[in-house]
């Protein structure tokens, strides 16, 4: 079944570009909807936007101008990228396989990255 | 954006009991509704989605309906490992949006 892996630096500094991957197993990138959602500690989810593996993304508009998502189809990655963050951007970030085509729903999810934004 | 507002923010149950938790959406959504289970350091699980399908493996004391702008998750008949928090989400228009969580605690 499809696993996926986050990775990517633990502690960046505010006002420099966040920068997570998410490697896909157990599957083809291909043919697939694939979404960051972040978690900050003790709190809810926030979708922060979806690649096709044609490259076509669609972001939240609270993070429109500072997000950028792209596909690696030859290493069946994700990327994440998230510019000029702050104390507010610290939380868990999650990649995962969808909006499915049917409901909009996300399965499976990956484990998750901490990412704690300090100088 | 659609808001998702779940209740209640907290429950406390015993073993054996029924639990409903209940979303609404600020404007009609169809069946397009995904409930997870979220315990701590882990990542969201699928548990339905669809406003009432069962995703697969997921045990039969979870169930899900509604549609349109309200919905519910009920778990039959709480089993200990059931303590978790839950999250709705909206799969009908963009941005996606989850509700605030529900944290679930046996008592």
């Amino acid at each position: 079944q499809v696993q996926l892996q986050e990775s990517g630096p633990g502690l960046v500094k505010p006002s420099e570009t966040l920068s997570l991957t998410c490697t896909v197993s157990g599957g083809s990138i291909s043919s697939n909807y694939w979404s960051w959602i972040r978690q900050p500690p003790g709190k809810g989810l926030e979708w922060i936007g979806y690649i096709y593996y044609s490259g076509r993304t669609s972001y939240n508009p609270s993070l429109k101008s500072r997000v950028t998502i792209s596909v690696d189809r030859s290493r069946n990655q994700l990327s994440l990228k998230l510019s000029s963050v702050t104390a507010a951007d610290t939380a868990v970030y999650y990649c995962a396989k969808g909006p499915w085509n049917q409901g909009g729903w996300f399965d499976p999810w990956g484990q998750g990255s901490l990412v704690t934004v300090s100088s | 954006d659609i808001q998702m507002t779940q209740s209640p923010s907290s429950v406390s149950a015993s073993v054996g009991d029924r639990v409903t938790i209940t979303c609404r959406a600020s404007q009609g959504i169809s069946s397009y509704l995904a409930w997870y289970q979220q315990k701590p350091g882990k990542a969201p699980k699928l548990l339905i989605y669809a406003a009432s399908s069962l995703q697969s493996g997921v045990p039969s004391r979870f169930s899900g309906s509604g549609s349109g702008t309200d919905f519910s998750l009920t778990i039959s008949s709480l089993q200990p490992e059931d303590s978790a928090s839950y999250y709705c989400q909206q799969g009908n228009s963009f941005p996606l949006t989850f509700g605030q969580g529900t944290r679930l605690e046996i008592k």
